[in-house]
């Protein structure tokens, strides 16, 4: 079975620094999809960032970009510039392309930034 | 286009009671998936279906059930509240039905049993 950990619960950053959020996971499946996830203190759950393990690109989407390393089995999330609105529960998320097929995601990293 | 949307928002149930919650999908999307968040099991997986079929079910007691109407929308049930069923209770859809598309989530039901 897949599992997802991540394993920093609290991390904190200065407004305008970077911050690097861990996650590992274990799948025996070749094909699988990797996701990071933002849940805000609202509550609505929002995707940051999608990779595909078959390309070796590191996604990228504006402020946020992903170290993806499929032999370590390593899906790191960066942030950069860090705003105040970037506080939230980042969750990673892993899914097969064969095998379970379901969404398997880690506990969470509660991120806060410090103004 | 309008995101998932899920009612109620809210709700106080008592133990032994039964519950029915509504997700309203994307539009145009033919995959619902519900999960339960708790702050100890962190987000588990509870079923997903397509073209009202459910196509995974994850490790929950036969009390949870769901069902998904021909217009995408999904309805989850719960029989004989426990205490232990208090949760966020989030749904996402996806669109083409591939496991592997991006689920959009909806703001969530939080339900409190007593």
């Amino acid at each position: 079975a897949q599992t997802v950990t991540q394993s920093q619960p609290e991390m904190s950053v200065q407004e305008a620094e970077t911050v690097t959020l861990s996650c590992t996971y274990d799948t025996s499946e070749s094909d699988y999809y990797l996701f990071w996830y933002k849940q805000p203190p609202s509550r609505q759950m929002i995707l940051v960032i999608r990779q595909e393990a078959y390309k070796q690109q590191n996604a990228t989407e504006n402020r946020f970009s992903v170290n993806f390393q499929k032999a370590a089995k390593s899906f790191s999330l960066k942030i950069s510039d860090s705003q105040l609105g970037d506080a939230a529960m980042y969750f990673c998320a892993l899914v097969e392309q064969g095998g379970s097929e379901k969404l398997v995601f880690g506990k969470g990293t509660k991120l806060t930034v410090n103004p | 286009k309008a995101g998932v949307t899920q009612t109620p928002r809210y709700l106080i149930k008592t133990r032994g009671q039964q519950v029915t919650l509504s997700c309203s999908p994307i539009s145009g999307h033919r995959s619902v998936s519900w999960y339960q968040q708790t702050p100890g099991q962190g987000l588990q997986f509870l079923f997903e279906y397509f073209s009202e079929t459910q196509r995974n079910k994850g490790n929950f007691p036969g009390r949870f059930s769901g069902r998904q109407f021909s217009n995408s929308r999904s309805e989850m049930n719960v029989s004989t509240l426990e205490l232990g069923d208090s949760a966020l209770y989030l749904c996402a859809s996806s669109g083409s039905g591939r496991r592997t598309d991006t689920q959009y989530f909806g703001p969530g039901t939080r339900l409190t049993v007593l």
